[in-house]
């Protein structure tokens, strides 16, 4: 079946400094791939989206890019900021007989300290 | 604002109760989904509708059912409760069951004593 994994958090970073989570995924066929992010007390917000191989998503600074060779979809931003605290999710869409669903991570927990 | 709506925001009851919790899905989704939080499953899908009929079931328990109204909203009604029943359930919606982006709800959180 499938399944995302993805970096054990919590992570904590300093304001300014370069964030990479890591997610790697296994799947049958072509998945779309997909970063959320959840802050306290909210439902999760889409952050980016890759749907097919080398594409890279971007979005608020954030960026990842689907590589089918290492089935990895990595999340990055250059230079994080204190608002960026959050949980972040990779998550892996598959289609199937009129049905569609998404595969989570387990989340990582970033903090960003001033 | 995702434009999803999840109600109640809060529930809390007993083991062996009975609850509902229900989802309007933003102006135009034909698709919802339904997810539980929790610490140690994380978040794990339960099941779709779209325009009314099943589509998709996860790790849905069979003490667990949902439906779509004509009105497109949802309710997932949750039977016989536990203590592991405590968790986040999400709601999402999307334009349709295929490849585009869900948005969430801000979740109910079911806390069983």
């Amino acid at each position: 079946g499938n399944s995302v994994t993805q970096m054990e958090g919590p992570v904590t970073l300093s304001e300014e400094a370069f964030l990479t989570i890591n997610c790697t995924y296994t799947a049958t066929g072509y998945p779309s791939l997909f970063w959320y992010v959840q802050y306290p007390g909210e439902g999760l917000q889409l952050l980016l989206k890759a749907t097919k191989a080398d594409d890279k998503g971007s979005n608020k600074g954030f960026e990842a890019t689907y590589r089918k060779e290492t089935t990895s979809f990595h999340l990055e931003k250059g230079s994080v900021q204190v608002s960026d605290s959050a949980v972040y999710f990779c998550a892996l869409g598959s289609s199937g007989a009129g049905s569609y669903q998404l595969t989570f991570g387990k989340g990582t927990k970033l903090s960003v300290i001033p | 604002d995702s434009g999803v709506t999840q109600t109640p925001k809060h529930l809390i009851t007993a083991t062996g109760q009975r609850v509902t919790l229900r989802c309007s899905p933003r102006s135009g989704d034909l698709s919802v989904y339904w997810y539980q939080q929790s610490l140690d499953q994380g978040l794990q899908f339960l099941i779709q509708y779209y325009n009314g009929e099943e589509r998709a079931k996860g790790n849905i328990l069979e003490r667990f059912s949902a439906q779509q109204f004509p009105d497109l909203h949802s309710e997932l009604n949750l039977s016989s409760l536990e203590l592991g029943d405590s968790a986040l359930y999400f709601c999402a919606s999307s334009v349709d069951g295929a490849n585009q982006p869900q948005h969430f709800g801000d979740g109910t959180r079911l806390s069983i004593l």
